[in-house]
């Protein structure tokens, strides 16, 4: 069975102060890794897909980053409006049901 | 784009209605996810759909839920009869092929009184 966990539970920052999130994963054969963001009150919205170890994306402060074992979200000098719960999900190589992870509750302070 | 539509976004009810949860997937995708969110269950698949037919219905909690989609457009969640231990934030996803990434729609609250 797959498994996702996602550490830290929640993060607290400084505008400015960078950090990482960290997803770790247990999967038979990973098609592949996808991270998301939400809001409250809203709909996880995507930020990114990882295929294989070694593979980086970035998206403004945002990068993501993926080995065999698990995938970082590093966030590089973070502004109030990235406070949100960042969800990472693994999707298997036999199909299409996304695992996701319980989620890390970031927030940035001013 | 409109993305994802759902609705209702509330819904408040009483213990042994029947509730149905609509969505309309975004236009060209055809692969549509109904999840369920929780506090102690976080992210849950229920079931999803290719191209109108029901894939994968293994995280249907119970007979209770059924789930349509009689057209590429709209599909429908249906609980009936309903429980308070159903109270949850129901989530329509859709993709372009179901590998791919899913874009999700706002939620649809439901509280079981």
């Amino acid at each position: 069975e797959d498994q996702v966990t996602q550490s830290p539970e929640a993060l607290r920052l400084q505008e400015g102060e960078s950090s990482s999130l960290n997803c770790s994963y247990t999967v038979s054969g990973l098609r592949g890794l996808f991270w998301y963001r939400q809001d409250p009150g809203k709909g996880p919205e995507f930020l990114f897909t990882l295929y294989s170890a070694g593979e980086e994306k970035e998206k403004e402060r945002l990068k993501a980053t993926l080995t065999k074992k698990e995938s970082f979200l590093h966030i590089t000098a973070p502004k109030p409006e990235d406070s949100a719960t960042y969800l990472c999900a693994v999707q298997e190589t036999s199909g299409s049901r996304l695992t996701f992870g319980e989620g890390t509750q970031l927030t940035v302070n001013p | 784009d409109a993305g994802v539509i759902q609705s209702p976004r509330h819904e408040v009810t009483e213990m042994g209605q029947e509730v149905t949860l609509r969505c309309k997937p975004i236009s060209g995708h055809n692969s549509l996810f109904w999840y369920r969110q929780t506090m102690m269950r976080g992210l849950e698949l229920l079931i999803y759909f290719n191209n109108n037919v029901p894939i994968d219905d293994s995280g249907m909690p119970e007979d209770r839920f059924s789930a349509k989609m009689p057209n590429a457009s709209f599909s429908t969640l249906k609980i009936q009869p309903s429980e308070p231990r159903d109270s949850a934030v129901y989530f329509c996803a859709s993709s372009f092929w179901s590998t791919n990434e899913q874009f999700f729609g706002p939620g649809t609250r439901l509280t079981v009184l």
